[in-house]
């Protein structure tokens, strides 16, 4: 596509409810990047896909989050259990190869709310 | 791991005037740094990035400066106007495959 393309834009749950949020990346890019940015701080990095390679995951912050990739197309991100902490935007990223090279380009994120 | 810190955190300038945002990095084997505008609402966009082999690069109105030596970096934007008004992110990544690190972020305000 055209640019990262992240769904739902919005999402309300209750506490404690599962919850799954889908990234589709720039068709061609191998790296893929989610970052949770709470309202009015900074991005925080969860977990990073490059091409077929053992995902990075040193920035989820609990068993509760995890995240898959096929190949090197669609990711999803689950957070079980959900709490009201978990309330964030999502951003989904991807790049050519690697960042370092490339640069990010930014999905429009998910806004998840818990109640 | 890598640590990046930003200064200042709020910056309010007059339309026209100058802005300098300047960040630190902790990692010496970090060696690309790009620049995100964040506007309300709206996802981080790459504005300017620059590698380690460079000490500046400039775009029109905005110039990023790289001090490796010191470890710091920071973005110049000359005469400023209202849409430059966001939120910028500086980010700094060490390695090959590495995923980027950011600092915490400068609201900008430009006052017309």
């Amino acid at each position: 596509g055209a640019g990262v393309s992240q769904s739902p834009s919005n999402k309300v749950t209750e506490k404690g409810k599962d919850v799954e949020l889908r990234c589709d990346p720039i068709s061609g890019h191998t790296a893929l990047y989610w970052y949770r940015q709470r309202l009015g701080q900074g991005l925080e990095f969860l977990i990073y896909f490059q091409g077929n390679s053992a995902p990075d995951k040193s920035g989820l912050p609990s068993d509760r989050f995890s995240a898959e990739r096929t190949g090197e197309s669609v990711s999803t991100l689950t957070i079980q259990r959900t709490q009201q902490e978990d309330s964030a935007v999502y951003l989904c990223a991807s790049s050519l190869d690697q960042a370092r090279t490339y640069g990010y380009t930014f999905g429009s994120g998910t806004r998840l709310t818990v109640v | 791991g890598e640590n990046v810190e930003q200064h200042p955190s709020t910056l309010s300038v007059q339309e026209g005037d100058s802005a300098v945002i300047k960040c630190t990095y902790s990692d010496s084997a970090s060696n690309y740094f790009p620049w995100y505008k964040q506007e309300l609402g709206k996802r981080p966009q790459l504005i300017i990035d620059i590698r380690s082999n460079v000490g500046e690069k400039k775009d029109q109105r905005i110039a990023v400066t790289l001090n490796k030596t010191a470890k710091h970096f920071s973005l110049h934007i000359t005469e400023t106007q209202p849409e430059d008004s966001a939120v910028y992110f500086c980010a700094a990544s060490r390695r090959q495959g590495q995923n980027f690190v950011f600092g915490p972020g400068t609201r900008l305000s430009v006052l017309p």
